[in-house]
């Protein structure tokens, strides 16, 4: 069965600042992953997803996450943060047997500061 | 992106009652829909798969009898809590599968049992 690990329940960062979320899965085969974003009273949104190719992907919104089969990790980064960043972000990884359900993380909450 | 849409988006029930909320596809076919269940400042735990036609497939450790769910249409799935009680009360988020890795998530409904 597929898992996924957020080790940061919460970060801040400076308006401007770069960041990173960690992400690690566990998954026996070649996984389907996935960041989202949830911001108070709204529902998930997809920033952006990897299952193939460049181990590089970008997103919406200034994001971009890195596949690294070796450490299992698919970080989220971004270059320079905005206040309107700030919202709860989860990891996910989805299986492509039991009609590819997707397990989430617990998630990070972002805080920027001015 | 394709439009999930979730009715209530709120709901107050007294203990005992039964409470039905619909998860709808508006601009595309969904053959695959997924409930999950998400506490306050925690993640989202995915509760069933909704498969139109047929039984959903649950997930261990939920209550098949307690919590319904009916897939009776491509665009349309059902979850009802029968007889609730203040430990249901959660926010639940249903999503719709469009293609083999990419799925929309509806904007979740607050469920409160008094």
């Amino acid at each position: 069965a597929q898992s996924v690990t957020q080790p940061d329940i919460h970060i801040t960062v400076s308006e401007g600042a770069s960041l990173e979320l960690r992400c690690n899965y566990s998954y026996g085969a070649t996984p389907y992953l996935f960041w989202y974003v949830q911001s108070p009273g709204q529902g998930l949104q997809l920033l952006l997803k990897y299952f193939s190719g460049d181990t590089l992907v970008q997103g919406i919104k200034g994001f971009e996450a890195e596949f690294k089969r070796s450490q299992s990790s698919f970080n989220l980064r971004k270059p320079s943060v905005h206040w309107s960043d700030a919202a709860e972000y989860f990891c996910a990884v989805g299986a492509q047997t039991g009609g590819f359900k997707t397990i989430f993380g617990a998630g990070t909450r972002l805080f920027v500061k001015a | 992106g394709a439009v999930v849409s979730q009715h209530p988006s709120w709901v107050i029930c007294k203990s005992g009652t039964s409470v039905k909320i619909e998860c709808r596809s508006l601009d595309f076919q969904a053959t695959t829909m997924f409930w999950y269940r998400q506490f306050p400042k925690q993640s989202l735990m995915l509760m069933a798969t909704s498969n139109e036609g047929s039984k959903a497939t649950y997930e261990q450790g939920v209550e098949k009898d307690k919590f319904l769910i009916n897939h009776a249409s491509l665009t349309l799935s059902t979850l009802t809590v029968t007889s609730a009680h203040p430990e249901d009360s959660s926010f639940y988020i249903c999503s719709a599968r469009k293609t083999a890795d990419t799925q929309y998530f509806g904007p979740g409904t607050r469920l409160t049992v008094l």
